[in-house]
């Protein structure tokens, strides 16, 4: 079945460095989308990337799909406190009308303050 | 409601009893999720309703789990004679049919068997 791989586990910086998630697909990807989970919360939706080289922001967040349609990034510039959580890629498979998503094992982000 | 709800938020049990777990998601949401998060992990998948087609249960671990939605609406999982690698975070989901939509998480409900 649909896996998808997530890196790294977890990341460690201080406020103000920069941060990055990366995340490939088994298979290629009809879209992929982008959760946010804080300590002790409930994923919540970020974003969706649909299109092979898509790049979409969201202020200090950058979020890339691969040409192939089979891997994807999310950047963090100028971490802050904030942004602490586990970032979890989702990916829907090509073809079909099942439409669920095949969730990453996540990133864990600290900030150092 | 605004929000797709979860009840309880919390449960205790002794192993071997069964539990059932609500959830209630946002209305005009036709598909409904279950994914399971253990301590520090990623989500996997248990089972998905999808308007009126049957549901998808490939993700459900073993025959002692089993899910229902009633009236396309709320929807209860049921986990029959509870071992202690049930614990975990039970998380529903729901959105609007089709491949474009994200999904609203609840706020789970955290099994543990004692």
């Amino acid at each position: 079945g649909q896996q998808v791989m997530q890196i790294p586990q977890y990341q460690h910086v201080q406020e103000g460095e920069d941060f990055t998630t990366y995340c490939n697909s088994s298979t290629t990807l009809s879209n992929i989308q982008w959760y946010k989970q804080r300590p002790g919360g409930h994923p919540v939706f970020l974003i969706q990337l649909v299109k092979s080289g898509e790049v979409k922001k969201q202020k200090r967040l950058t979020f890339q799909f691969g040409e192939a349609k089979k891997n994807s990034s999310l950047h963090i510039t100028a971490t802050q406190t904030t942004d602490v959580g586990t970032y979890f890629c989702a990916g829907r498979g090509s073809g079909g009308s099942n439409y669920k998503l095949t969730f990453g094992k996540g990133t864990l982000l600290t900030v150092n303050p | 409601g605004a929000g797709v709800s979860q009840s309880p938020s919390n449960k205790v049990t002794e192993k071997g009893k069964d539990v059932e777990l609500r959830c209630d998601p946002i209305s005009g949401h036709t598909a409904l999720y279950w994914y399971r998060q253990s301590l520090g992990q990623g989500l996997e998948f248990l089972i998905y309703f999808q308007g009126n087609s049957a549901p998808d249960k490939s993700g459900l671990p073993s025959d002692r789990f089993s899910a229902e939605r009633t009236g396309g609406s709320v929807s209860t999982l049921t986990i029959q004679r509870t071992q202690q690698e049930d614990s975990a975070v039970y998380l529903c989901a729901s959105s609007r049919d089709g491949p474009s939509y994200g999904y609203t998480f609840g706020s789970g409900t955290r099994l543990t068997v004692v």
